[in-house]
């Protein structure tokens, strides 16, 4: 089993404010994805890191992908409500037919 | 464009009882998937499709079947209905690629009393 963990668990912070949320595993992604869910709907994709050392950006939103492909974070500025939601961690590619999921990181951002 | 529609969004069921969740998607993709939810948990894989015919387990699929008779449609079916199925459940789609993105719909929320 490629376990994944997703820290923190749980994340509570004011509008404005800063985050960085993490995502590691004991084994090399092919490819990692970041999915956002928002209460009561499914999950959506954000963004499929796929080399060593990739940065990509979304708006606000900064994802890493680490050198030896092991690790990613995701690091969000200035957060606002809107960004409230459960962020999850997925190993992907290398030619599985199957995503595994990390717990996810449960985000609220208050007014 | 509805991409993946599940049907219900709610059901309550007794014990024991069986019913069927309706998944369709409508952009071509072979792959389909079903997840289950629990509270403060990630997606656990039930069962999965890569054709129209064929199926495959996933992680914890004991208690559930499926079919995949056509591209669009991939039924879930709960047999013998238990309290530990209470969950929300999802169904997703992907294209052939397997880093593209998974089309997840909206969910349903099952209780089992």
């Amino acid at each position: 089993t490629q376990l994944l963990e997703q820290s923190p668990q749980f994340l509570s912070i004011q509008e404005g404010e800063n985050l960085t949320v993490y995502c590691n595993s004991s084994s090399v992604f092919s490819s990692l994805q970041w999915y956002r869910q928002e209460p009561g709907e499914g999950p959506v994709l954000l963004v499929t890191v796929v080399t060593g050392g990739e940065v990509k950006k979304l708006k606000r939103l900064t994802f890493q992908f680490g050198d030896a492909r092991k690790d990613s974070s995701l690091h969000i500025t200035a957060a606002q409500p809107g960004d409230t939601g459960l962020y999850l961690c997925v190993r992907s590619g290398g030619g599985s037919e199957k995503l595994v999921f990390g717990k996810g990181t449960k985000l609220t951002v208050n007014p | 464009n509805a991409g993946v529609t599940q049907t219900p969004k709610f059901r309550i069921l007794k014990i024991g009882q069986s019913m069927t969740l309706q998944c369709t998607q409508d952009m071509n993709h072979n792959y389909m998937y079903w997840y289950r939810q629990d509270p403060g948990m990630g997606l656990k894989l039930i069962y999965y499709s890569v054709g129209a015919g064929i199926t495959d387990k996933g992680e914890v699929p004991n208690g559930y079947n499926v079919s995949r008779s056509t591209t669009e449609d991939f039924p879930l079916r709960l047999e013998l209905a238990a309290p530990s199925q209470t969950s929300v459940y999802f169904c997703a789609s992907r294209g052939r690629i397997s880093n593209q993105p998974q089309h997840f719909g909206d969910g349903t929320r099952l209780s089992i009393l």
